[in-house]
């Protein structure tokens, strides 16, 4: 199957500063990606849908200039958390869907943020 | 977006089979429906997608009826491996675009030897 992947594994920065998250389509196109974060024991929650080359839309309630996302091309986009704070320590997860095709999103295996 | 409700949790034994029931009353005519399996700290896992009837795979069958109103994913034999969360979706949708999946609460599975 298609494979997705992010970059870092895991991360733990200072409260302030800002954090990127990579997600990469490695064998396909991806024309739209999605950003979930998680928290512990909690089920996955859509933070926004990004489209290659324009904005990404956000759900209800994500600060979009806090959570700066990016696609610049059609297998990558990146997640930016800027001035972290120890409440956006979470699980972050990347999801693609293949270019032409409709029926599977393909989930990267995920980000640990810890803020300190 | 159609509302999935799932049980929380479940438990089972070794070598049993595990039926999870999902209902989605306001599904779409055109969605599918979507299982995904969930270990900690990893992305979700594609299991198993159907739209009616009965679909079947090397893991898991997927039974909805008629109505598509609710979905029952089932593990044949499972092991401790299959312990995971099991997430019922309602989509993507068959006319394709880009639509967003949104996740339930899902399913707590907990196999015990």
């Amino acid at each position: 199957g298609a494979v997705v992947s992010q970059h870092p594994s895991r991360v733990i920065c200072k409260s302030g500063t800002s954090v990127k998250i990579e997600c990469r389509s490695l064998d396909f196109q991806a024309t739209t990606m999605f950003w979930y974060r998680q928290f512990p024991k909690k089920s996955l929650m859509l933070m926004a849908t990004s489209n290659e080359g324009s904005k990404a839309t956000y759900e209800q309630g994500v600060e979009k200039d806090k959570f700066l996302i990016n696609h610049a091309s059609l297998t990558l986009s990146t997640l930016t958390v800027t001035s972290a704070h120890p409440e956006d320590s979470s699980f972050y997860i990347c999801s693609a869907r293949e270019q032409g095709a409709s029926n599977e999103q393909y989930f990267g295996p995920g980000t640990r943020l810890t803020v300190t | 977006l159609a509302k999935t409700t799932q049980p929380i949790s479940m438990d089972s034994y070794e070598g049993q089979e595990v039926n999870i029931t999902c209902s989605h009353n306001n599904i779409a005519t055109n969605d599918y429906i979507t299982w995904y399996q969930q270990f900690p700290s990893q992305g979700p896992r594609f299991i198993i997608q159907g739209y009616k009837t009965k679909v079947t795979n090397e893991v898991a069958s997927l039974f909805i009826p008629a109505d598509r109103k609710s979905s029952t994913l089932s593990l044949p034999r499972v092991s401790l491996s299959d312990t995971a969360v099991y997430y019922c979706l309602v989509g993507p949708n068959l006319s394709g675009g880009y639509n967003k999946l949104i996740f339930g609460a899902g399913t707590r599975l907990a196999v015990h030897p």
